[in-house]
């Protein structure tokens, strides 16, 4: 079936460096894409989201590029933070706003 | 943004026993909440979609009768875990979709961890 999935389980990273988090979809009729972060025992947050006719998305401190010629997504922290350290989900929005979630990486910032 | 709350934050109790876990909209009007299953270092799996005033659509392998699903008000949703078992200990999280907000984003709760003894 259709899926949403992540190159990297773990990411670790040195704090002020910048971190790059990778995900792969399958579904190529999807449209919407979101980031989410999720601190432990915590519900996710909302990061950033991108549409389908958009290849590139700035926050702040973060960049969600995507890539529909080979199904990529990808989110970009500036200057990573302890604060960021979470598992970081990109999912994949159907039909009738269902989420569809990656497995998720764990992001890990170095002092 | 948007701010989903949940009640309670963690329960435990005995297998058997029947949990209610609440999940508010505080700010805006949630057409349309989601019922996910978190299990430890996993992702998470969509359980079911409610909409306000009508029945909920369920994921296949969900049963139905025993997660029961109400959404009785644009503000409120609620899962029962009917007659729980240690099996369904796990974090539920809920999420919304909001008529003044984005159509498609949800916004989610903080969770609610169940340990079933």
């Amino acid at each position: 079936g259709e899926s949403v999935g992540l190159h990297l389980p773990t990411l670790s990273v040195q704090e002020g460096d910048n971190s790059i988090i990778n995900c792969a979809y399958s579904n190529s009729a999807s449209d919407y894409f979101i980031w989410y972060k999720q601190e432990s025992g915590k519900g996710p947050q909302f990061i950033i989201d991108i549409r389908s006719n958009m290849d590139k998305r700035q926050g702040q401190r973060v960049t969600v590029l995507l890539n529909k010629t080979v199904k990529h997504l990808s989110l970009q922290i500036a200057a990573t933070q302890p604060g960021d350290s979470a598992v970081y989900f990109c999912a994949e929005n159907n039909a009738g706003n269902m989420l569809t979630f990656g497995g998720g990486t764990r992001l890990m910032v170095k002092p | 943004g948007a701010v989903v709350s949940q009640h309670p934050s963690w329960v435990i109790c005995k297998s058997g026993t029947s949990v209610k876990i609440e999940c508010r909209s505080l700010d805006f009007q949630a057409t349309t909440m989601f019922w996910y299953r978190q299990f430890p270092k996993q992702s998470l799996m969509l359980m079911a979609t409610s909409n306000e005033g009508s029945k909920a659509t369920y994921e296949q392998g969900v049963e139905k009768d025993k997660f029961l699903i109400n959404h009785a008000s644009l503000t409120l949703s609620t899962l029962t875990v009917t007659s729980a078992h240690p099996e369904d200990s796990s974090f539920y999280i809920c999420s919304a979709i909001g008529l003044a907000r984005s159509t498609d984003t949800q916004y989610f709760g903080p969770g609610t961890r169940l340990t079933v003894l």
